[in-house]
């Protein structure tokens, strides 16, 4: 089985200030996760994935994060907040491990980000 | 390429009532997961579908069903509505739906009176 730990539901930064969301997870399995982007009355949009291939993962709109297998995280980080980059979001861990894990995503709780001028 | 399409965007029913939410992925896109989202329980898997099968299921009750058509389309349906049932709900299509990322459209609200 698998789950994730969102700490954090709500994150405050100041407008060019460094954003750190945390996420923990646990997985039986070696894990795939992805950090969503959520938006006022819109769906998720995918910001990046881990898939095994190179610990730190550079998404879209300046956002990464980093595979840490020993502290089982990963931390979605922005160097310089931007207005824009409020909104809420998800951490989410996939572990195939047959039918049980087909097409499910498992999410956090979330963290709203709240980015002052 | 167009992304995912859900519909409609809002509805509003009353208790007792059943209702159908209609997804179309994207192109190409065999596999086709639904999402419950409310404030109090966050997102909640309810089901995938893969050539026109269902392979996974989550927790919810019977009166949660779907299906996927042979064009990969798929549709939800909740009978019996009750209150709590008010939520976002959401689609997601991949390619397989074997540890890839998912790809949303903008959900249905659905509001029980």
């Amino acid at each position: 089985a698998q789950s994730v730990t969102q700490l954090g539901s709500h994150v405050s930064v100041s407008e060019g200030a460094l954003v750190l969301l945390r996420c923990n997870y646990s997985s039986s399995v070696p894990p795939y996760l992805f950090w969503y982007v959520q938006y006022p009355n819109q769906g998720l949009q995918l910001l990046l994935k881990y898939t095994s291939a190179a610990t730190l993962v550079k998404g879209i709109n300046g956002f990464e994060a980093e595979f840490k297998k020993s502290e089982t995280s990963f931390h979605l980080t922005k160097p310089s907040a931007h207005m824009s980059d409020a909104a809420e979001y998800f951490c989410a861990v996939s572990a195939y491990a047959g039918g049980t894990s087909y097409g499910k995503l498992t999410f956090g709780q979330g963290t709203i980000l709240t980015v002052h001028p | 390429k167009a992304g995912v399409t859900q519909t409609p965007r809002y509805l509003i029913k009353t208790r007792g009532q059943q209702v159908t939410l209609s997804c179309s992925p994207i192109s190409g896109h065999r596999s086709v997961s639904w999402y419950q989202q409310t404030p109090g329980q966050g997102l909640q898997f309810l089901f995938e579908y893969f050539s026109e099968t269902q392979r996974n299921k989550g927790n919810f009750p019977g009166r949660f069903s779907g299906r996927q058509f042979s064009n990969s389309r798929s549709e939800m349906n909740v009978s019996t509505l009750e209150l709590g049932d008010s939520a976002l709900y959401l689609c997601a299509s991949s390619p397989t739906g074997n540890n890839q990322p998912q790809h949303f459209g903008d959900g249905t609200r659905l509001s029980i009176l």
